[in-house]
């Protein structure tokens, strides 16, 4: 089974903070994409990755940066984490062409 | 913005079929329609996808008109467990796309004893 891990299902961080989530996918999947889900507002896409070291911007880029170092791991920062970043992060994998992979979520507050 | 409309809720009793609904006017003749549910504080789940002729596997059906404008994916006995936002998605084609999928709001299913 294809398995997409998140480094932590709930975080709470202060404002200004320099935070990081990490997730990684087992299944050698080309396609990476971290999205926000928000009440009333769905899941929202950030950034995304078709390769190493590409990155796309998605529809609400303002505020985060991607890496994509290695093929397995996409991280998503938040350089000055602030309060209106306080949400529900998921991550994604895929192949070019299959259905999306997504991890358990990581809920992040900011203070 | 999504290129599908939902209906936001729908019930349903334990056993019986869910048919839910998704109208998709403007797609392409290369996208294809995918359907994913999301339970509560989870991640989304993939359920089935098609592109014009209709499909089945372990968890539905999904059921394309012929002029692929509206679907409708069909639990065909509900559970409990089947209760959760489900999202009809048109997903953007191209390799510079990555396959992205926009999400829309979704239909809130709930099924009920």
């Amino acid at each position: 089974d294809v398995k997409v891990t998140q480094s932590s299902r709930y975080l709470v961080k202060r404002t200004g903070e320099k935070v990081f989530l990490e997730c990684v996918q087992d299944m050698d999947h080309e396609n990476m994409f971290w999205y926000r889900q928000d009440p009333g507002l769905g899941l929202r896409l950030i950034y995304f990755s078709y390769d190493v070291k590409m990155k796309e911007k998605g529809d609400i880029p303002e505020g985060y940066s991607v890496s994509r170092e290695k093929k397995e791991r996409f991280s998503l920062i938040l350089e000055s984490a602030s309060t209106n970043q306080t949400s529900m992060y998921l991550c994604a994998s895929s192949t070019p062409r299959s259905e999306q992979y997504f991890g358990p979520g990581t809920r992040l507050t900011v203070t | 913005d999504a290129k599908t409309t939902q209906p936001p809720s729908m019930d349903c009793a334990e056993g019986r079929a869910a048919n839910l609904p998704c109208n998709h006017s403007t797609i392409s003749g290369n996208e294809y329609v995918y359907w994913y549910r999301q339970i509560h504080s989870q991640g989304p789940q993939y359920i089935i996808h098609g592109l014009k002729n209709n499909e089945t596997n372990e968890m539905a059906s999904l059921i394309i008109t012929e002029d692929r404008k509206s679907s409708t994916l069909i639990l065909p006995h509900a559970t409990l467990r089947d209760t959760a936002v489900y999202y009809c998605i048109v997903r953007v084609g191209g390799r510079n796309q990555g396959g992205k999928l926009i999400f829309g709001q979704g239909t809130e299913l709930s099924v009920k004893p």
